[in-house]
């Protein structure tokens, strides 16, 4: 039943090692984002995939790759993980590009 | 660089009372705003959005828009203690207007 899923919830994880978050979205919308929410909580996009093809690309460090297999699932992976990493990463859907975005229940990220 | 700016507070107010949220943007060019509450811990969930010049009321909140003054409000009418959550102003930003630029919030506590 839930809208905009993500897994895991939780991550803990040492520096030096990759880690992918995985996003599933039921509400049929085109539009998928990831967004990082540091420890100010200061949200801020990173990624926008509108129907799997890549609209938004912040200055987000290329350790960062997003990937859309298809128009419901937006995965994030992330190579060689450095303490700064450390964030609740969360993702959204919309019906469309600049639309009503419905957000995930975020997964926290802890690098050690 | 694009620009959201809120109040970070706290913004303390008693039960039943009126608070008064307020957000202010840069780029001119901005034609969706949104309203979103975040309980700690939790995912930012839309409370509000709105387009158009002026006031849109929904139950007990009202957003406000002046694009002349490049100014959101989001006001809450009696106030309850579960209202007590950080709220984020959302403008959509860049050239397409499909990215959505946060405030980094405004702590509310409404006390019993």
């Amino acid at each position: 039943d839930t809208a905009v899923s993500q897994t895991p919830k939780y991550l803990v994880t040492q520096m030096g090692n990759d880690k992918s978050i995985k996003c599933e979205q039921n509400l049929g919308h085109d539009t998928m984002y990831w967004y990082k929410q540091d420890s100010k909580k200061f949200l801020k996009i990173m990624f926008s995939y509108n129907n799997k093809e890549l609209i938004i690309n912040e200055t987000v460090p290329n350790r960062f790759s997003p990937k859309s297999p298809d128009k419901a699932h937006l995965n994030l992976h992330i190579n060689s993980l450095e303490l700064g990493d450390s964030a609740v990463y969360f993702c959204a859907s919309s019906q469309s590009a600049g639309g009503r975005e419905f957000f995930g229940p975020g997964t926290r990220l802890t690098v050690l | 660089q694009k620009e959201v700016e809120q109040n970070s507070g706290p913004l303390s107010v008693p039960e039943g009372a009126i608070a008064s949220l307020n957000c202010t943007y840069s780029d001119r060019g901005s034609q969706s705003f949104f309203w979103y509450r975040q309980y700690s811990g939790k995912s930012p969930e839309l409370i509000m959005f709105i387009y158009s010049n002026g006031d849109k009321e929904d139950g007990r909140f009202t957003a406000q828009l002046n694009k002349a003054s490049q100014y959101v409000s989001l006001l809450i009418r009696d106030s309850q203690p579960s209202d007590s959550a950080t709220y984020l102003c959302a403008v959509t930003s860049g050239g397409s207007n499909y990215k959505l630029t946060f405030g980094k919030g405004t702590l509310l506590t409404v006390n019993p």
